[in-house]
């Protein structure tokens, strides 16, 4: 079962284009939102996360919009960058324990 | 550099066998975590230990077993491998155990032939 959904699968940018990555969930017990920048051979490092109180959290160029009646929310990477390409992924925390993760995005920024 | 440290890096081992895959948290941090990456089911949560207790658990196989000692080093292990278990293992620690970023090592990569 896919808590938390996750799309496009991939996606290629142009360099100083604007990435969009989205999430939905089910679980209204989720109350916490981070999101994953993983390159290969590396561990997930995280790159901003929001509360479900919060409509939008920015920190550089990633943003977080987060609507919290269509249990939906996404990453928006402003001006992306080659060095941007990685595997994201967004994740809800259950029960303040464990992590679901959503399936991926692997992004490509194209100079 | 999250601070999290995992050994080995590579394992390469056979059908049956049982390996042991190690964790130090980052300094400070109480709560370990262990998930497992692989092509077909994506990043899972294995199972969770906050200062030696475990606290919460995923989907972990009754094959795979873990403790956390009392230096707040934690220790997977698994056993009577098969070659679906062959995955990217990543164990990830937080301050607490409750709405608290984890931060995650660079994982063992598992290969079992």
């Amino acid at each position: 079962q896919q808590q938390v959904k996750q799309s496009p699968q991939s996606l290629i940018v142009q360099k100083g284009g604007i990435s969009i990555i989205n999430c939905a969930y089910e679980n209204t017990a989720f109350d916490y939102f981070p999101w994953y920048q993983q390159f290969p051979g590396k561990g997930p490092a995280l790159l901003i996360a929001i509360r479900p109180d919060v409509s939008e959290k920015k920190e550089g160029r990633f943003t977080i919009s987060f609507n919290k009646s269509a249990k939906q929310f996404s990453l928006h990477i402003m001006d992306s960058q080659p060095g941007d390409s990685a595997t994201y992924f967004c994740a809800a925390n259950e029960y303040g324990n464990k992590l679901v993760f959503g399936a991926g995005t692997i992004l490509r920024v194209k100079s | 550099d999250s601070g999290v440290t995992q050994t080995p890096k590579h394992l390469i081992t056979a059908t049956g066998q049982r390996v042991t895959l190690r964790c130090s948290p980052r300094s400070g941090d109480l709560s370990v975590y262990w998930y497992q990456q692989s092509l077909d089911q994506g990043l899972q949560f294995l199972i969770q230990y906050y200062n030696g207790e475990e606290r919460a658990k995923g989907n972990i196989l009754e094959r795979f077993s873990a403790q956390q000692f009392p230096d707040l080093h934690s220790e997977l292990n698994l056993s009577s491998l098969e070659l679906g278990d062959s995955a990217l293992y990543f164990c990830a620690s937080s301050v607490a155990g409750s709405q608290e970023t984890q931060y995650f090592g660079p994982g063992t990569r598992l290969l079992v032939l």
